[in-house]
């Protein structure tokens, strides 16, 4: 089946610009994941997003960062008023639960997003 | 918060030479995850180890989850070029009811053939 995909591959945006990237999850997963990958770097969690619950945004940045998740399935990570240091690949994974009984997660191409 | 360690940061190795990587929690964890990330693409997941003292292997990984459940280690039998990549663990701790999966900054593998 379809894994996760994420779009748009790449992103070159002006400093001071708005960006959104969006992910499709693998379907019937309830769980999603956003992580930041600077080059090199290890995975740095942004947010989470779990069925219904309110998502954890504990690794959000600043507030120039936003995600959505509507009707449980697409997400988008919004980023205002982009930086020079937010260029980096933005990583999106979905999983089947988060729980007692951890699923793995499976995680898309990534965006590279290039701020200058 | 919640720290997942990883050391080293990078190994190089010759091909045929065995590597090691370890993962040390500052927390319990209910499970760890382990992924590898090859160069230009994304962290693709290899195995979950659940139980205290569990050992696990995939042909020439071998996977070891620690005793109290603080530390893992992931073990490669005479790297390959293949195994170049970066390693990563992921720890989950859970209680009252939530649940956080941290990542560790990862293990660097060159392979020189």
């Amino acid at each position: 089946g379809a894994g996760v995909s994420q779009s748009p591959s790449n992103k070159v945006t002006e400093k001071g610009k708005d960006v959104e990237l969006r992910c499709d999850p693998i379907s019937g997963h309830t769980a999603l994941y956003w992580y930041r990958q600077s080059l090199g770097q290890g995975l740095e969690f942004l947010i989470y997003f779990q069925g219904n619950s309110a998502p954890d945004k504990s690794g959000l940045p600043s507030d120039r960062f936003s995600a959505e998740r509507t009707g449980g399935s697409v997400s988008t990570l919004t980023i205002q008023r982009t930086q020079q240091e937010d260029s980096a690949v933005y990583l999106c994974a979905s999983s089947l639960a988060v729980g007692r009984a951890t699923y793995e997660q499976y995680f898309g191409p990534g965006t590279r997003l290039t701020v200058t | 918060g919640q720290q997942v360690m990883q050391i080293p940061q990078y190994q190089h190795v010759q091909e045929g030479e065995d590597f090691t990587t370890y993962c040390n929690s500052s927390t319990t964890l209910s499970n760890i995850q382990w992924y590898k990330q090859r160069p230009g693409g994304h962290p693709v997941f290899l195995i979950q180890l659940v139980k205290s003292g569990e050992v696990k292997k995939q042909k020439r990984l071998t996977f070891q989850f620690g005793e109290a459940k603080k530390n893992s280690s992931l073990h490669i039998t005479a790297t390959q070029t293949t195994d170049v990549g970066t390693y990563f663990c992921a720890g989950l701790r859970s209680g009252a009811g939530s649940y956080q999966l941290t990542f560790g900054k990862g293990t660097k593998l060159s392979v020189i053939p």
